[in-house]
């Protein structure tokens, strides 16, 4: 079955540091795979998505994510954090030929100034 | 273009009460999906149709939740007696396409925030 794991459920970091949220995944099929970010009383909005091609996904807000298949991850990060960018963030799963988008458990952005 | 829009945004209820959830997806999107999601979790499905019909309702607990959606546009969520577990944040998404198109990016509502007492 597939799976998405976020190791980290809380990241610290000071504004103008660079980021990196882990997420790994556990997929038979090449998945498709998403980074949503969710502000606290709102909906999840799309960052960036992998479905094929270039590994290196550029998304909104200056995040990037990177697509490693033999290590099952999709990481996402940005080289400068800003204050706005504390939130939720959140990488999912699907596949073709799958019926289902799985989301993992989050991580939660913590912005120091 | 709007979004998906979800009402009511909040609700508060006392348990073994009924309530409702509403979505209007974005236009045009034939695919609209039902997710609840617990505090510090991620979303989990719990139905997704393509234009009226159900295709995936099995994370649905029928025996207290219903869901519809006429004409294929709007969809209604509703709980049946409400208990406390119930609880949650309920997400509507639509897309263009179903899951594993190629074309299934999920565009989500706020939300409804449900609390039952």
């Amino acid at each position: 079955a597939q799976s998405v794991t976020q190791p980290d459920i809380h990241i610290t970091v000071s504004e103008g540091a660079s980021l990196e949220l882990r997420c790994n995944y556990s997929y038979g099929a090449t998945p498709y795979l998403f980074w949503y970010v969710q502000s606290p009383g709102q909906g999840l909005q799309l960052l960036l998505k992998y479905f094929s091609g270039d590994t290196l996904v550029q998304g909104i807000k200056g995040f990037e994510a990177e697509f490693k298949r033999s290590q099952s991850s999709f990481n996402l990060r940005k080289p400068s954090v800003h204050w706005s960018d504390a939130a939720e963030y959140f990488c999912a799963v699907g596949a073709l030929g799958d019926d289902k988008i799985i989301f993992g458990k989050g991580t939660r952005l913590h912005i120091l100034p | 273009e709007a979004g998906v829009v979800q009402s009511p945004r909040y609700k508060i209820i006392e348990k073994k009460q009924p309530v409702a959830f509403w979505c209007n997806p974005i236009s045009g999107h034939n695919t609209l999906y039902w997710y609840l999601q617990n505090l510090g979790q991620g979303p989990e499905l719990l139905i997704r149709y393509e234009n009226e019909e159900a295709v995936d309702d099995s994370q649905l607990p029928k025996d207290r939740f219903s869901a519809e959606r006429l004409k294929g546009v709007d969809s209604t969520l509703k709980i049946q007696p409400a208990e406390l577990g119930d609880s949650a944040v309920y997400l509507c998404a639509s897309s263009l396409a179903g899951p594993g198109s190629g074309a299934n990016v999920l565009t989500f509502g706020a939300g409804s925030r449900l609390t039952v007492l």
